[in-house]
């Protein structure tokens, strides 16, 4: 049973327009999320995260949205460079005392120059 | 602060031995948590180590199991290799400062290949 999908396993976004990636999560007891970045060959990397008691985070280019209703997190990259390529994970856990992230199965994305 | 450390890199094993794969968390770190990454399986949570205590555990088979030392260092062994053991090990540490969990710092990771 995959608690957080990653529906999209790949994503092509021209340089300079926007990349939106997408998470979609069954497990209502998630209330942290985050999102990783990958280059081959290297751990992932941590960007940008969110609580459940905020709507949306920005970092710099990153921003991620959560709705919550919905079970949804965003991470949208504006504007898309072509070292942005790379697979994207997000990740949730729950508040209630255990400790462990689960992870989507990635997307990767290709800036296009 | 010197990253996620993880040894070996690489590393080639047949089918029905054992490997011991070795991670040094940031320092000041005392949760370790490992991963296994396969193709189109994203990352699958083995277990999480917080002063030499296995906090949580994935849902893996006995013959995956680890420790966690007093200096925070953590080993992962596999027993009895199968092929579909050929994954990327990735070991990742977090302050655990917090009653919850925080944010995770990765390593590069093992590359295991099972002949």
């Amino acid at each position: 049973d995959q608690q957080v999908k990653q529906n999209s396993p790949s994503l092509s976004v021209q340089e300079g327009r926007i990349s939106i990636l997408n998470c979609d999560y069954t497990n209502s007891m998630f209330d942290y999320f985050l999102w990783y970045k990958k280059y081959p060959a290297e751990g992932p990397t941590f960007l940008i995260s969110i609580s459940s008691i905020k709507d949306k985070n920005e970092d710099g280019r990153f921003t991620v949205f959560l709705n919550k209703s919905a079970k949804h997190l965003s991470l949208h990259i504006v504007p898309s460079q072509p070292g942005d390529s790379a697979v994207y994970f997000c990740a949730a856990s729950a508040a209630s005392g255990t400790y462990k992230y689960i992870f989507g199965t990635g997307t990767r994305l290709k800036v296009l120059a | 602060k010197a990253g996620v450390t993880q040894t070996p890199r690489y590393l080639i094993k047949t089918r029905g031995q054992q490997v011991t794969l070795s991670c040094s968390p940031i320092s000041g770190h005392r949760s370790v948590s490992w991963y296994q990454q396969t193709p189109g399986q994203g990352l699958q949570f083995l277990f999480e180590y917080f002063s030499e205590t296995q906090r949580n555990k994935g849902n893996f088979p006995g013959r995956f199991s680890g420790r966690q030392f007093s200096n925070s260092r953590s080993e992962m062994n596999v027993s009895t290799l199968e092929l579909g053991d050929s994954a990327l090990y990735l070991c990742a540490s977090s302050p655990a400062t917090g009653g919850r969990a925080d944010t995770q710092y990765f390593g590069p990771g093992t590359r295991l290949t099972v002949l």
